[in-house]
């Protein structure tokens, strides 16, 4: 039903760097609505990591940033650390029939 | 800081019904657009409803119109979702949310599990 597509799972050792892809059309991101993307640890509720593409709401660490091009998204983990290990989900609007807001297929992030 | 608390779930048969409710504070309730979410087990995340802040817009998700109702009282800073005719695939946790503000959820409440079965 996601009309957002993202790699199931990446991994990555300690300190390297890690990319999520965020695919979605031209009734959602390649339309020029925003992304926002959401970190769920295990176990407990999702939280706002990046807002309008490319923006870190307070506290969030400068190792996390978003970006944005054509139909697709992308969110970044540079310095990977071991309390990374989480699901994250992409969301954005979408102007089609069958559903305002919609969020991506979400991608398990494994530090390995 | 801004706190969202869940109650109401558990289990129900198909075709029965359910209110949840999320109980908000640490912020001006009446000021915000409010939403519902959910995700089924070991599944993604799905919207399901919002109502703006004084209930004069009100959407759903095309797989629970006409079954579900949103609801708010700004005077008890408290959000509803009334669930009927429930289905074996709405099973999840449903999580309150504050927003949509500029398209986005934040923060998130810790969510409450709906069960249907027989």
């Amino acid at each position: 039903q996601s009309v957002l597509t993202q790699p199931p799972s990446v991994s990555g050792a300690p300190g390297q760097r890690v990319t999520i892809s965020c695919t979605g059309s031209s009734s959602n991101i390649g339309a020029g609505y925003d992304v926002h993307w959401y970190q769920q640890l295990p176990g407990t509720a999702p939280k706002l990591l990046i807002y309008g593409n490319s923006n870190r709401p307070s506290g969030v660490p400068d190792r996390f940033s978003g970006s944005k091009s054509g139909t697709s998204a992308s969110l970044a983990i540079t310095g990977l650390q071991a309390e990374d290990e989480a699901d994250y989900y992409c969301q954005s609007y979408d102007s089609s029939l069958g559903g305002l807001y919609v969020f991506g297929t979400g991608t398990k992030v494994t530090v390995l | 800081q801004v706190q969202l608390v869940e109650s109401g779930g558990g289990l129900v048969k198909p075709g029965g019904s359910l209110r949840l409710s999320c109980a908000a504070s640490e912020f001006t309730f009446s000021d915000y657009y409010m939403s519902w979410i959910r995700q089924p087990p070991g599944k993604g995340l799905e919207w399901v409803s919002y109502i703006s802040s004084s209930d004069s817009a009100i959407y759903y998700a095309g797989s629970v119109k006409g079954r579900f109702t949103i609801s708010r009282d700004n005077a008890k800073n408290s959000l509803y979702l009334q669930m009927n005719s429930l289905r074996a695939e709405d099973t999840a946790v449903y999580y309150c949310a504050r927003g949509p503000v500029g398209s986005r959820f934040d923060p998130w409440g810790q969510g409450t599990l709906v069960t249907v079965s027989s």
